[in-house]
């Protein structure tokens, strides 16, 4: 999907489904990479990160992919439970001190 | 408590009013960080702490911005002469060093009418 504005790219998956939500990073430079999960009225949450001498990362039900050839880095949740429902932010940078935050996508379960 | 504590949750304010918005880290976390999150975008950094000393200030919109943490623990950000512009969430976040994720509270949403 596209983000225009307030509109945020959304992805529809059904429940038990496997959800792929992607990022397109730009700093080269960078070294660490996060992803954040916010539900409405609350903070961001920590997922995952990766470093940037990794190409991929598992963590309980969630993977973090990083090419960095094409800066690109993906997070797969597998099982998608109704839980799952949430914006989802990655976040880079070349330290924890100062991370850049991408414009999240919407993640919506459907039961 | 456990997490970031930010308070109040909600604040309404004229334009032209001043506001202070305060955040409670978790306990001894020495990184403290402020960001600012505009409706259906990503959070954008504003400044960072190390213990009270302001690191980075680098993205503090205006000089009508300030934050301190004069005892390294709790920290304040201040807004003078509101304008509409600055309606927002302003989420506060805290490390337990600069090279671990940031634990996030659940911000605090200002309205500037």
């Amino acid at each position: 999907g596209e983000s225009v504005g307030l509109h945020l790219p959304t992805l529809s998956v059904q429940e038990g489904d496997n959800s792929i939500i992607n990022c397109a990073y730009s700093n080269s430079a960078s070294d660490y990479f996060i992803w954040y999960k916010q539900e409405s009225g609350k903070g961001p949450q920590f997922i995952i990160d990766i470093r940037s001498n990794m190409d991929k990362r598992q963590g309980q039900r969630v993977t973090v992919l990083l090419n960095k050839t094409v800066k690109h880095l993906s997070l797969q949740i597998a099982a998608t439970q109704p839980g799952d429902s949430a914006v989802y932010f990655c976040a880079e940078g070349t330290s924890y001190d100062k991370v850049i935050f991408g414009p999240g996508t919407s993640l919506s379960v459907i039961p | 408590g456990a997490g970031v504590s930010q308070s109040p949750r909600y604040k309404v304010a004229k334009r032209g009013q001043d506001v202070a918005l305060r955040c409670d880290p978790i306990s001894g976390h020495v990184s403290l960080f402020w960001y600012q999150q505009a409706l259906g975008q990503g959070p954008e950094f504003l400044t960072y702490f190390q213990n009270e000393a302001q690191l980075d200030k680098s993205g503090l919109p205006s000089d009508r911005f300030f934050a301190e943490r004069p005892e390294g623990s709790v920290s304040t950000l201040k807004i003078q002469r509101t304008q509409q512009e600055d309606s927002a969430v302003y989420l506060c976040a805290s490390s337990s060093t600069g090279d671990s994720p940031l634990h996030f509270g659940n911000g605090t949403r200002l309205t500037v009418t």
